[in-house]
């Protein structure tokens, strides 16, 4: 079954300590992207990949790293988690077409609560 | 400022009429549009798109309507369905900013049966 998975599905952590979630897909697709989901803002953009070894700034990057090593993973690090960081986040992926106008595939999301 | 803009938060329809949900956008370089879909503890589902050199995209129920000049577009669904009750999202991108996608803050849909 294709699909986009993210790991942890919710967590609760406390303010400083390091965390990261997991994203991986089965669908072979070079574009990859991390979403954060909160009240009257919709999804904002965090950071983005074209391919391996190729990631850019979404909208809203400050206190986020990604890494793209593996086709298939794209992990999201917050090295020192802060409480507005509290949100519903989502992994999408999508292959890169003409354009790059192909439609994302998203994961179930993962809520961070930062204490 | 936000770029993507669903100003009716909520809406709520009777089962077999027409569902319509709106989108403004402010930055003239968009050209490529798509709707989702979300249900509660689900991710994202994409719906339907339309690039900016089109004015009206159709897929079965489902129909976009862009408005360049009055940057602004629409999601019409017929008939509506209580399985149609989620949250869509308006979505839009430009080729000058490369892939970063720029959605609105979302349309509550409440289909009644």
């Amino acid at each position: 079954e294709a699909q986009v998975t993210q790991n942890p599905r919710y967590l609760i952590t406390v303010t400083g300590k390091k965390l990261t979630v997991t994203c991986s897909q089965n669908m072979n697709h070079e574009y990859m992207s991390w979403y954060r989901q909160d009240p009257g803002l919709g999804l904002r953009q965090i950071y983005y990949s074209m391919n391996v070894e190729v990631t850019d700034k979404g909208d809203v990057p400050e206190g986020y790293k990604v890494s793209r090593k593996e086709k298939r993973n794209f992990p999201l690090i917050l090295e020192s988690p802060s409480p507005n960081q509290t949100s519903l986040y989502f992994c999408a992926s999508s292959l890169v077409g003409v354009g790059g106008n192909q439609p994302q595939h998203f994961g179930d999301g993962t809520r961070l609560s930062i204490l | 400022d936000q770029q993507v803009k669903q100003n009716s938060p909520s809406l709520s329809v009777q089962e077999g009429r027409i569902s319509i949900l709106n989108c403004d956008y402010t930055n003239s370089m968009f050209d490529y549009f798509l709707w989702y879909k979300k249900y509660p503890a689900e991710g994202p589902t994409f719906l339907i798109s339309i690039s900016s050199i089109k004015d009206k995209n159709e897929d079965g129920r489902f129909t976009v309507f862009l408005n360049k000049s009055a940057k602004h577009l629409s999601l019409h669904i017929v008939p509506s369905q209580p399985g149609d009750s989620a949250v869509y999202f308006c979505a839009a991108r430009s080729d000058n900013y490369g892939q970063n996608f720029v959605f609105g803050p979302g349309t509550r849909l409440s289909v009644l049966p």
